[in-house]
């Protein structure tokens, strides 16, 4: 069966610096989630998108950004790096979008240097 | 807002023996999911048991299954015949069905298996 789909896998950028993480979701889900786990913690909600439209937002920050295309593939776009953005960024998925199980893809590895 | 609590942070268990996982949660809200995920070295996130509040059996998967006390917001996952493979770190999540949805996850318990 088809996951989701995450790329880079790994990502290198220096401080200062712009990434973008993509993220396609399980075929015909709906909605996208992306949370932010740093070294050692638990993964954070970042925000989520139904339909294209934002759903609902958590601790992200101004310097971020993200969308949700028309073939429902996610962008999460992140500016002016900093060392604590380090942090595996996981996109997840669901058919659902009031509250059903949600398909992690395998994450993309930030490094800031 | 929800909360989970994992209070312990590493525990460990000698292969083929049986290990419980522990987790508190707090909320208001009267339907929902509970989940355990595992994270091995790899780090990505494999979904290992879910149980719906609205049922009062507990879930079963294999080896694992929960022990789910709504009223007491307990929610501990129980690890039979441990294998070395089972070694990971595991998180306890919450989902609400409502809109806008997301998980909240404990802080996540490491577990050893020895040989």
């Amino acid at each position: 069966a088809a996951g989701v789909i995450q790329s880079p896998r790994h990502l290198i950028k220096e401080k200062r610096e712009t990434a973008t993480l993509k993220c396609y979701p399980i075929p015909r889900h709906d909605t996208v989630y992306w949370y932010q786990q740093g070294p050692g913690q638990d993964p954070q909600f970042l925000i989520s998108f139904y339909e294209k439209m934002q759903s609902d937002k958590g601790s992200i920050p101004d310097r971020f950004s993200a969308q949700q295309f028309s073939d429902y593939h996610s962008e999460l776009n992140m500016s002016s790096l900093e060392l604590g953005d380090s942090a595996l960024y996981f996109c997840a998925s669901s058919l659902v979008h009031t509250g059903d199980e949600q398909y992690f893809g395998p994450g993309t590895r930030l490094t800031v240097t | 807002a929800q909360t989970v609590t994992q209070s312990q942070p590493e525990m460990s268990v000698q292969e083929a023996e049986t290990v419980t996982l522990s987790c508190t949660y707090d909320t208001s809200e009267s339907d929902y999911y509970l989940f355990w995920y595992k994270q091995p070295p790899s780090r990505q996130m494999i979904l290992v048991i879910r149980q719906e509040a609205y049922k009062q059996q507990n879930a079963t998967e294999n080896r694992f299954s929960v022990n789910f006390q709504k009223a007491a917001k307990s929610f501990s996952l129980k690890i039979s015949d441990s294998q070395l493979g089972d070694a990971a770190m595991y998180f306890c999540a919450f989902l609400y069905t409502g809109a806008n949805s997301k998980l909240t996850f404990g802080k996540g318990i490491t577990l050893s298996v020895r040989p």
